[in-house]
């Protein structure tokens, strides 16, 4: 079992540019979410999937944030443009309910910084 | 907002049993206590998890009190790989769908 791909692992880019994050949760899982890492908010969560649909983005920052998932093998993190303040570590988790309780498994993260 | 308090750090000798308290005094009927740990530069990995009763798994042990208002994670032979921040986390699986709401988390040290 290959668990929670992330791809980049790094990432630099500079202020005002597009930076793409994608995952790819582990086979049979029908629930992803992208969480953001940074020292000073601690982990928190932006949006999550279930069945490909997105339940609830409350927790993305802004419009400059968006997220998509095509089909249940593959999502998108999208930031346009892109500012200092954004950098962070992104983890995507994904889980299969498992009765009333389940199991979230998180990939190793994509380490953003924005210069 | 996380509904958990926890100490910020704790150390544990090497082979020592490492308690872990959580304190959830708000937690309501039909919310769980979630356990997850993160080793530095790794994302967050499943630890444990329980309702009202003990449970136990090949990683810890969590013991909830009787009136599910606090718990504590136990591993009982800690080794130096068990470093990491462990988060105790009170989850509503029906009103909060699959959300995990993290707070800041125990920073354990095992020391040899």
């Amino acid at each position: 079992d290959a668990g929670v791909i992330q791809s980049p692992r790094h990432e630099v880019t500079e202020m005002g540019q597009e930076v793409t994050l994608r995952c790819k949760p582990i086979s049979g899982h029908n629930s992803l979410f992208w969480y953001r890492q940074t020292m000073m908010r601690g982990l928190e969560l932006l949006i999550y999937f279930n069945n490909n649909v997105p339940i609830d983005d409350s927790g993305m920052p802004e419009d400059r944030f968006s997220a998509k998932m095509p089909n249940a093998s593959f999502s998108t993190l999208k930031i346009q443009p892109s500012e200092p303040r954004d950098s962070a570590v992104y983890f995507c988790a994904s889980s299969f309910p498992a009765g009333r309780t389940d199991t979230q498994y998180f990939g190793p993260g994509t380490r953003l910084t924005v210069l | 907002d996380a509904k958990t308090t926890q100490p910020t750090s704790m150390d544990c000798a090497e082979g020592r049993a490492a308690n872990l308290p959580c304190n959830h005094s708000t937690i309501s009927g039909n919310e769980y206590v979630y356990w997850y740990r993160q080793i530095h530069s790794q994302g967050p990995q499943y630890i444990i998890h329980g309702l009202k009763n003990n449970e136990t798994n090949e990683m810890a042990s969590l013991i909830i009190t009787e009136d599910r208002k606090s718990s504590t994670l136990i591993l009982p032979h800690a080794t130096l790989r068990d470093t990491a921040v462990y988060y105790c986390i009170v989850r509503d699986l029906y009103n909060q769908g699959g959300k995990l709401i993290f707070g800041q988390g125990t920073e354990l040290s095992v020391k040899p």
